[in-house]
């Protein structure tokens, strides 16, 4: 156990709709990173959080956006899907911004667009 | 921003034998990089890593080599077994902006170990 929780574990909706995913990092953790996990596209950053301010982007979407709250849980919220936003969406975890090494992921979070 | 190659993307092995994984990184500024298993239906976790200032580090069965020069990294795996069956995806970190470090991963490599 990674201790990085991650729900819900699968998610099935309509395409248009709109879906929240949420994180809750490591107890100490302060960053939270997304990553998109597609069929043969490996682990794409999406972005990251740090103490509850972005600090870096990478391939998300302008349906995409994301939050980091005070209590340091994160939510990744996914609108107006398409077909291709199904996949696994993993959180990591990390202490500081990234500096110290090692990401711990959760479980994933399993999207499916019908 | 960073691009990292990794093949192969499939690797068959009898068990027993090595397995080599290599990757590829652009950004000469990255200076991390970590290699990542995930078996399947589970969550990538950390293996073996390697800092920029190390040309090879070893952990039992398992190591990892750096040509800073040629931007380029390996996984190796000796005496492989069935358990050793997984994606493994390698990763370069870099610092960006903001104080932040953000790890950009490989495809995966999908490792199968035959008995």
């Amino acid at each position: 156990d990674s201790g990085v929780t991650q729900t819900p574990k699968h998610l099935i909706t309509a395409t248009g709709q709109r879906v929240t995913l949420r994180c809750s990092p490591r107890s100490g953790d302060l960053s939270v990173y997304w990553y998109q996990q597609s069929l043969d596209q490996g682990l794409q950053f999406l972005i990251q959080y740090y103490n509850g301010e972005e600090r870096a982007k990478g391939n998300i979407l302008e349906r995409f956006s994301a939050q980091q709250f005070p209590d340091l849980h994160s939510e990744l919220n996914l609108s107006s899907l398409e077909l291709g936003d199904s996949a696994l969406y993993f959180c990591a975890s990390s202490v500081g911004q990234g500096g110290t090494g090692e990401l711990f992921f959760g479980e994933g979070s399993r999207l499916t667009v019908l | 921003g960073e691009n990292v190659e990794q093949h192969p993307s499939t690797l068959s092995v009898q068990e027993g034998d090595s397995a080599v994984i290599k990757c590829t990184y652009s950004d000469s500024a990255s200076n991390y990089f970590p290699w990542y298993k995930q078996e399947l239906g589970k969550r990538p976790q950390l293996i073996i890593d390697i800092r920029s200032n190390v040309g090879e580090k070893k952990d039992q069965r398992i190591a990892v080599t750096l040509n800073k020069t040629a931007k380029h990294f390996s996984l190796h795996i000796t005496e492989t077994q069935p358990e050793d069956s997984a994606v493994y995806f390698c990763a370069a970190r870099r610092y960006v902006s903001g104080g932040s470090y953000i790890p950009t991963f490989g495809r995966g490599t999908s490792l199968i170990v035959h008995p």
